[in-house]
């Protein structure tokens, strides 16, 4: 198993670009999550999905969208990238039924100028 | 609502000194408590976590960390600090177990030989 997959590692964006973090995960995990890693404010849940074809908002959604059409596949749309948006992203999956592992992938770092 | 306070940005202790990491919650129904830690251009790992069976927990590397109520603390200790062991810590709570967690803002854990 590979676990949870985000590409790509890295990313530069030019102010008003749009662009699709990608996540996969093959362990059929119900659960996937986002997260936005900035120096000194620890993780903030972006957005979340419960199971295919349900997301819902976590603590910091403006400016991106979420969609989940399958079980494996999470993917993150930035809009129109503003420097704000300059950050390490982590996807995180685990089975829906917590008190279980959550597993993280490796990261994707994101620079907007 | 939840919420994690870690004490201290940064922590430095000798190799073979022991390690604390402070960690403070709230939160509006008995909460999951866990500890992560990101090593370098890594995503999270699961050290350890509290689900109300034992209030002191066992976590890998030699990590443990005891959930005090009356404290509202969840620390994490490690008897003798390994060079290996110098990473970014960070606490998190969540009311449904490894759902919607909520994070500390990180405890960089530097070694001095």
């Amino acid at each position: 198993n590979a676990g949870v997959t985000q590409t790509p590692k890295f990313q530069v964006l030019k102010t008003g670009q749009s662009m699709t973090l990608q996540c996969a995960q093959d362990m059929n995990h119900e659960y996937m999550s986002w997260y936005r890693q900035d120096p000194g404010m620890g993780l903030r849940l972006i957005h979340y999905s419960v199971g295919a074809g349900i997301t819902d908002q976590g603590e910091v959604p403006n400016g991106y969208n979420v969609s989940r059409s399958t079980t494996e596949d999470f993917p993150l749309r930035l809009l129109s990238a503003a420097p704000s948006q300059t950050s390490v992203y982590f996807c995180a999956s685990l089975p829906y039924q917590g008190n279980t592992e959550a597993f993280f992938g490796q990261g994707t770092r994101l620079t907007v100028v | 609502a939840q919420s994690v306070t870690q004490l201290g940005s940064h922590v430095s202790v000798s190799e073979g000194a022991l390690v604390l990491l402070r960690c403070n919650y709230s939160s509006s129904v008995p909460p999951y408590l866990f500890w992560y830690v990101q090593y370098p251009n890594q995503g999270l790992q699961l050290l350890l976590k509290y689900t109300s069976a034992a209030t002191l927990v066992k976590g890998i590397n030699g990590f443990e960390a005891e959930f005090k109520k009356s404290e509202t603390s969840f620390h994490l200790t490690k008897p003798s600090a390994h060079m290996s062991d110098a990473a970014e810590y960070f606490c998190a709570v969540s009311p449904f177990g490894n759902e919607k967690l909520t994070f500390g803002t990180g405890t960089r854990l530097t070694i001095i030989p």
